[in-house]
């Protein structure tokens, strides 16, 4: 069984970049989509982007560019830096993996996400001086 | 971004009594080329992350108790919850990842009556 463990300093400077790291046990990181998902307090879930298989990425736009996922297949694990925080970036973060679940148009199959299972526990960062 | 909205906010309800949840979404999350929804629910007990009860819309997660049921197509679906138990109380959430960014809906907190 898959189980996913978030790491990573729970205090962050403002303007400084928070960097967080998931672990992967329990199976393969290739050819899945590992994403990273924010909830601030008292506010809703927030999807920040994910990493396909070891290379193809996507990030929400509301980030402003701020946001950068990369893996490292060698040792099971994917990376979040979010750069240029604020006290608005202070949050639960949690990682967590999607199927690839390709569609079809005709022949032509294409890769796509399907929802998130499982989730990690979820790592407290706060944004304060 | 596709909006994605439940109601209520929170319900109360007595043990073995139903409960139900509605989501809407702003746009169709229904995919003709294959005829599936895009739309899965979770289910978040307080401490834990979330956990996948349904995705494809209708299509239950393993070992997910068959009271739990789902329901709907295009943009607008409903999560049941045939007979409340306790363990039950949680946070359930719908979320579509019919496009980028996929989007949650703000939360349907179930309690106990």
């Amino acid at each position: 069984q898959v189980h996913l463990q978030e790491s990573g300093p729970g205090l962050v400077k403002p303007s400084e970049t928070l960097s967080l790291t998931c672990t992967v046990s329990g199976g393969s990181i290739n050819n899945y989509y590992w994403s990273w998902i924010r909830q601030p307090p008292g506010k809703g879930l927030e999807w920040m982007g994910y990493i396909f298989d070891s290379g193809t990425t996507n990030y929400n736009p509301a980030l402003n560019s701020r946001v950068t996922i990369s893996v490292d297949t060698s040792k099971n694990q994917f990376s979040l830096s979010l750069s240029s925080v604020t006290a608005a970036d202070t949050a639960v973060y949690y990682c967590a993996r999607s199927a690839n679940s390709p569609y079809c148009i005709g022949a032509n199959c294409n890769p796509w996400f399907n929802c998130f299972d499982p989730w990690g526990q979820g790592i407290l960062v706060t944004v304060s001086s | 971004d596709i909006v994605m909205t439940q109601s209520p906010d929170s319900l109360a309800v007595s043990l073995g009594e139903r409960a139900t949840i509605n989501c809407k979404s702003s746009e169709s999350l229904l995919y003709s080329s294959n005829n599936l929804n895009y739309l899965a629910w979770y289910q978040r007990k307080p401490g834990q992350p979330p956990k996948v009860l349904f995705y494809w819309a209708s299509t239950r997660e393993s070992g997910v108790p068959d009271r739990f049921s789902a329901s709907g197509s295009g943009t607008d679906f409903t999560l049941t919850i045939s007979s409340l138990q306790a363990e039950d109380v949680a946070v359930y959430y719908c979320q579509h990842y019919y496009s980028t960014p996929p989007t949650f809906g703000q939360g349907t907190t179930v309690e106990i009556k």
